[in-house]
């Protein structure tokens, strides 16, 4: 079965410093991963995602992530966050998107 | 491009009541879906249809739930009758269907709570 993990449940960083946050994933085969925002009392957004390739993706709003097969990763990067950053992001798998349980990220100003 | 429409945007309704939420997904796309967001939780996949056929129903709780996109375009997910579990927010999305790992667009959702 895929399945997705997000190891962390808060991320907690100061506007201006990089946004790391962290997804592993388990599946047969390739894996399909996909990023997505959701802010409050609004539906998820698409920020990226990995089919085959360049391992470094680039997406919305200045993120990138980052597929490392050996590690089974799929981290999504910010070199510099903004407070409107601070969200719930989701990692997920498969086009049937299996979702990890979301990490919440808080930018302080 | 218009995004991805759901109706109602806020249900409260009492256990064994039914009730019925609606979606009409990006103009073009084929492919549509239905997620069920516990608090907390990701969203869980409870109904894929491409056109108006079922592509994937393995985790919707058939004897209360029931989905439907009779004419390929908009879609209906229904709850009869509701438990306390089942609130949550409904997630309706769509794409484009070509085949392969399409990104899907989410509507707003709908928030359903069961008293």
């Amino acid at each position: 079965a895929q399945s997705v993990a997000q190891p962390e449940d808060q991320v907690n960083v100061a506007e201006g410093n990089p946004l790391t946050v962290k997804c592993t994933y388990s599946v047969s085969g390739n894996p399909y991963l996909f990023w997505y925002v959701q802010y409050p009392n609004r539906g998820l957004q698409f920020l990226l995602k990995y089919i085959t390739g360049d391992n470094l993706v680039k997406g919305s709003y200045g993120f990138e992530a980052e597929f490392n097969k050996s590690q089974t990763s799929f981290h999504l990067k910010k070199p510099s966050a903004l407070v409107s950053d601070s969200a719930l992001y989701f990692c997920a798998v498969d086009y049937k998107l299996s979702f990890g349980a979301g990490t919440t990220v808080t930018v302080r100003a | 491009e218009a995004g991805v429409a759901q109706s109602p945007r806020y249900k409260i309704i009492e256990k064994r009541q039914s009730v019925a939420f609606w979606c009409n997904p990006i103009s073009g796309h084929a492919t549509l879906y239905w997620y069920q967001q516990i608090l907390g939780q990701g969203p869980k996949l409870l109904i894929q249809f491409q056109n108006n056929g079922v592509v994937d129903d393995s985790q919707l709780p058939k004897d209360r739930f029931s989905a439907e996109r009779l004419k390929g375009v908009d879609s209906t997910l229904k709850i009869q009758p509701a438990k306390l579990e089942d609130s949550a927010v409904y997630l309706c999305a769509s794409s484009l269907g070509g085949g392969g790992p399409d990104t899907q667009y989410f509507g707003p959702g709908t928030r359903l709570t069961v008293l």
